[in-house]
């Protein structure tokens, strides 16, 4: 099964509202990762959150990482309408260069 | 800087065929890095290079393979295609430590037909 489980599955918001997705994974890590992937294209790179980080801020992005509960959230903050996309989370379980990606969360913002 | 470069973009096959794909990392980036994705499966990694040493690989058959020349582009080839190989096939460079971000191409939509 995929170490990365991300929830929920689908979110629906208004234009300028927040949105916030939670991703659990199983072993340890060195790191985690958020990317956001448009209709089907390639992926673009959000964050990387070590594991001896608690947070980390990039524009309206905000990430957290829990390492005793093994999860980590991503906040987007005044959410516009080009921020569409599905998020996934993905970590490198302990540093074996094999990252594990999550299910993913289906975000849509209405303008 | 160019990003992850990947050809061909589309392909049609039928099955019991073979196909390689490539994919051009970032200028100076030495890990490369496949995944599939399927709409039933999600994103799995297949395997990764680094140096043209294959450093990990995913659970896949077989069938799936790959390799890395010296200029860091890498190919990965599927032989005897079956109608599940049917996918977005993704590569992502980095520099190569566990701490590096992944840069990902825009992926080679396979169909076998």
């Amino acid at each position: 099964s995929q170490q990365g489980e991300e929830d929920p599955q689908a979110l629906s918001i208004q234009e300028g509202e927040n949105a916030t997705m939670n991703c659990s994974y199983k072993t340890s890590i060195n790191n985690l990762q958020w990317y956001r992937q448009n209709s089907g294209r390639g992926l673009v790179h959000l964050i990387l959150i070590r594991s001896n980080e608690r947070e980390k801020h990039s524009g309206r992005l905000r990430v957290t990482l829990d390492t005793s509960k093994k999860s980590s959230s991503l906040l987007i903050t005044a959410s516009r309408a080009a921020d569409t996309a599905s998020y996934f989370c993905a970590t490198d379980a302990g540093g074996t260069y094999k990252y594990i990606f999550g299910t993913g969360t289906r975000l849509k913002v209405l303008a | 800087k160019a990003g992850v470069t990947q050809t061909p973009r589309y392909l049609i096959k039928t099955r019991g065929q073979q196909v390689t794909l490539s994919c051009s990392p970032i200028s100076g980036h030495r890990s490369v890095s496949w995944y599939q994705q399927t709409p039933g499966q999600g994103l799995q990694f297949l395997f990764e290079y680094f140096s043209e040493t294959q450093r990990n690989k995913g659970n896949f058959p077989g069938r799936f393979s790959g390799r890395q020349f010296s200029n860091s582009r890498s190919e990965m080839n599927v032989s005897t295609l079956e109608l599940g190989d049917s996918a977005l096939y993704l590569c992502a460079s980095s520099l190569g430590s566990e701490y590096n971000e992944q840069f990902f191409g825009p992926g080679t939509r396979l169909t076998v037909l």
